[in-house]
């Protein structure tokens, strides 16, 4: 069965510090790899996805993504965070033939401190 | 363009009660797919409808149920509400049923008490 960790509940960064939030999938095979993010009260919005090939991905935001399969892993990163980034992020795995049902992990809460 | 809309935002109900969510997809888009968010959690995906069919149901027992209409809005029905049924509830859809690029709703609220 296809599952997602996200290891850090909760996160603290100072705000223009670097970040990396961390994500282990499990599947079968090479899996359609997400990052959302959640302000409160708002929907998900999609900040970058992996399907294939480069394994660094440009989303959103100044966000970035790099997919490694021997670790199962696809850590979100951003060089120099900003107070605005404070929010939910979730990784979720999507299966080859079916984008739309998506496995998300528990999520990682964003803290920016000033 | 008018994103993903559902309505309401908010509700309360008691246990044992019937609920009725509701969702408007992007224009042009025909599928919609149902999530839930217990609080602390992520979403859990629910139903996916295209073209007014149940293509994708996840763990969630009978009383769970949804429909697409011909306008591709959907409604996602719970029926015997149970405490552990308090969660957001998204919406989120796509151009066709195997689209990646998913638009999620802000989701409405259910506190059943």
């Amino acid at each position: 069965a296809q599952s997602v960790t996200q290891p850090d509940i909760h996160i603290t960064v100072s705000e223009g510090a670097s970040l990396e939030l961390r994500c282990n999938y499990s599947y079968g095979a090479t899996p359609y790899l997400f990052w959302y993010v959640q302000s409160p009260g708002q929907g998900l919005q999609l900040l970058l996805k992996y399907f294939s090939g480069d394994t660094l991905v440009q989303g959103i935001k100044g966000f970035e993504a790099e997919f490694k399969r021997s670790q199962s892993s696809f850590n979100l990163r951003k060089p120099s965070v900003h107070w605005s980034d404070a929010a939910e992020y979730f990784c979720a795995v999507g299966p080859l033939r079916n984008g739309n049902k998506l496995v998300f992990g528990a999520g990682t809460i964003l803290r920016v401190k000033s | 363009d008018a994103g993903v809309t559902q309505s309401p935002t908010h509700l309360i109900k008691t246990r044992g009660q019937q609920v009725t969510l509701r969702c408007s997809p992007i224009s042009g888009h025909k599928s919609v797919s149902w999530y839930q968010q217990v609080l602390g959690q992520g979403p859990q995906f629910i139903f996916q409808y295209y073209e007014k069919e149940e293509r994708g149901r996840g763990n969630f027992p009978d009383r769970f149920s949804a429909r697409q209409f011909p306008n591709y809005s959907s409604e996602l029905n719970v029926n015997a509400l149970l405490l552990g049924d308090s969660a957001l509830y998204l919406c989120a859809s796509s151009l066709t049923r195997t689209s990646y690029e998913q638009y999620f709703g802000p989701g409405t609220r259910l506190t059943v008490t």
